[in-house]
């Protein structure tokens, strides 16, 4: 069946360190994936797109990289804050079939100061 | 400023009383969705409508009811809620009919059915 997986668990780390989030697929060939952020009590919004024929993404102090070898995409923050501290979903969308991507469940990152 | 919007924010009602939650953008956006969100199952797609008076199912969608009778709202419709359909309701809209596009999503609903 086909699975997203993000670690449930919490990432904690420290202020100005890389924050690297991980989402794992199983028995999908993705067309995209979106990288989500979601703070408590509110809507996702949207931080990145990365196609399958694409490696890396950048967007100020964010990354995504997308190995479809590996069926991984890493989500980077860079010098991270506490502000940065949130959710975030990664999105799926497969070539072919549902028009709709499909979400993780999302990891909870914690920046301390 | 561009937006969706939802209401109510809150709501608490008993089994079985009809109830309708609304959604509307003004982005002028063709599609829109509704989802739901509960702990461990992340978020789930209900609805979807590719334009006016076009709507298709989602992953989930028993027990609700959508329309789009306008562009801009999109409710969503629970006939007769059920414990089960307690939840965190998003609606989103995008733009065109790119999937790439991305999706604005709403402040959400939070539902509890008694």
């Amino acid at each position: 069946s086909q699975k997203i997986e993000q670690n449930s668990e919490a990432l904690n780390i420290q202020e100005g360190k890389t924050a690297t989030l991980t989402c794992n697929y199983t028995n999908y060939s993705p067309a995209y994936l979106q990288w989500y952020r979601q703070d408590p009590g509110r809507g996702p919004v949207f931080l990145l797109l990365i196609r399958e024929n694409e490696k890396e993404k950048r967007k100020e102090r964010l990354k995504v990289t997308f190995d479809t070898t590996l069926k991984q995409s890493l989500f980077h923050i860079t010098a991270s804050q506490p502000a940065d501290s949130a959710t975030y979903l990664c999105a799926l969308k497969a070539s072919g079939g549902s028009y709709i991507p499909t979400f993780g469940r999302g990891t909870s990152l914690i920046v301390h100061p | 400023e561009a937006q969706v919007t939802q209401n109510p924010r809150y709501l608490i009602t008993v089994t079985g009383k009809k109830l309708t939650v609304t959604c509307s953008q003004n982005m002028n956006h063709e599609y829109m969705s509704w989802y739901r969100q509960d702990p461990g199952l992340g978020l789930r797609q209900i609805y979807y409508s590719m334009n006016v008076e076009v709507t298709d199912k989602g992953d989930v969608p028993e027990g609700y009811k959508v329309s789009r009778k306008e562009k801009r709202n999109f409710p969503l419709i629970l006939e007769s809620p059920s414990p089960n359909q307690t939840s965190l309701y998003f609606c989103a809209s995008r733009a065109g009919s790119s999937s790439y596009n991305e999706q604005f999503f709403g402040p959400g609903t939070r539902l509890t059915v008694l």
